[in-house]
C-alpha cells in the first residue's frame, strides 16, 4: 500500500518568504508527527497530531511555525518569514497507534533551503 | 523523557554480527525501547521495539536486561546495505507524545 508522502521533495525560497509543506499520511493513521532534521543530527520533534488536534506542539521553535490537520488526514506545516536557519529536511511520520510508543512510518522528507 | 546515549559510530565487516548498545538510565516504568534505521536522503525506518528481555524479528534482535537501563540492538551477519544511522528511542504509550531522537550511531560496514 501507499506509504507516507510529502510534497514538495525540495523547496528553495528566499529569506522572509512564506512556505507550506504538505504531508499525506498512511490512510487510517490517526497519529501524525512533524520533525526537522539538520545535517548530521537526528530528527527533532516539532509537533504531534492525534486526529485533527495538535496534542503536543512543544517542539515548534517559535511562532513563525504552525501546522494544521483540518480533516484528520493531510497535514500542512507552515513557516512564515523564513530564515536561513530554517534550512533543513522536514520529515513527517504517521502511526496507527496513538501516544508516543507506536511504530512511526516516515515519509521521504522535504528539503527546505532558505537563501 | 528518558535520555539515551549511544556510540557515535561503529565499523564492521560484511558477515559479522554487530551489537549497538544504548544507555537509558532514567527509563520510566511505562517506556518502551524502539530502534530506527535511517539511510541517507530517507526518513527513519522502524526496526524493532521491546519492553523487556528479548525480542527478535526477521532483521534484528533486541536484548533488554532486567533493570532496563540499557538495551542492545543485534544485527546478525551485516551486509554493505546495513550501513546507516541507527537510533535508540525511549518512550511510552501514556502521557507524553514527544519522540526524542538522539544523534544516533553511524554504522559503517566494510567489504
Amino acid at each position: 500500500g501507499a506509504g507516507v508522502s510529502q510534497t514538495p521533495s525540495n523547496k528553495v525560497t528566499e529569506k522572509g518568504k512564506y512556505v507550506e509543506l504538505r504531508c499525506d499520511p498512511i490512510s487510517g493513521h490517526t497519529a501524525l508527527y512533524w520533525y526537522r532534521q539538520s545535517l548530521g543530527q537526528g530528527p527533532e520533534f516539532l509537533i504531534y497530531f492525534q486526529g485533527t488536534g495538535a496534542a503536543d506542539d512543544s517542539g515548534l521553535p517559535n511562532d513563525r511555525f504552525f501546522a494544521v490537520r483540518p480533516e484528520g488526514s493531510v497535514s500542512t506545516l507552515k513557516i512564515q518569514r523564513t530564515e536561513r536557519g530554517d534550512s533543513a529536511v522536514y520529515l513527517c511520520a504517521s502511526s496507527g497507534t496513538s501516544g508516543g510508543g507506536g511504530e512511526q512510518f516516515f515519509g521521504p522528507g522535504t528539503r527546505l533551503t532558505v537563501l | 523523557l528518558a535520555k539515551t546515549t549511544q556510540p557515535i559510530s561503529m565499523d564492521s565487516y560484511e558477515g559479522q554480527e554487530v551489537n549497538i548498545t544504548c544507555s537509558h538510565n532514567n527509563i520510566a516504568t511505562n517506556d518502551y525501547i524502539t530502534w530506527y534505521q535511517q539511510f541517507p536522503s530517507q526518513g527513519p525506518r522502524f526496526i524493532i521495539q521491546g519492553y523487556k528481555t528479548k525480542v527478535t524479528n526477521e532483521v534484528a534482535s533486541l536484548f533488554i536486561p532486567a533493570d532496563r537501563k540499557s538495551s542492545t540492538l543485534s544485527l546478525p551477519r551485516v551486509s554493505l546495505s546495513d550501513t546507516a544511522v541507527y537510533y535508540c528511542l525511549v518512550g511510552g504509550n501514556t502521557g507524553g507524545f514527544k519522540t526524542i531522537f538522539g544523534a544516533g550511531t553511524r554504522l559503517f560496514v566494510k567489504a
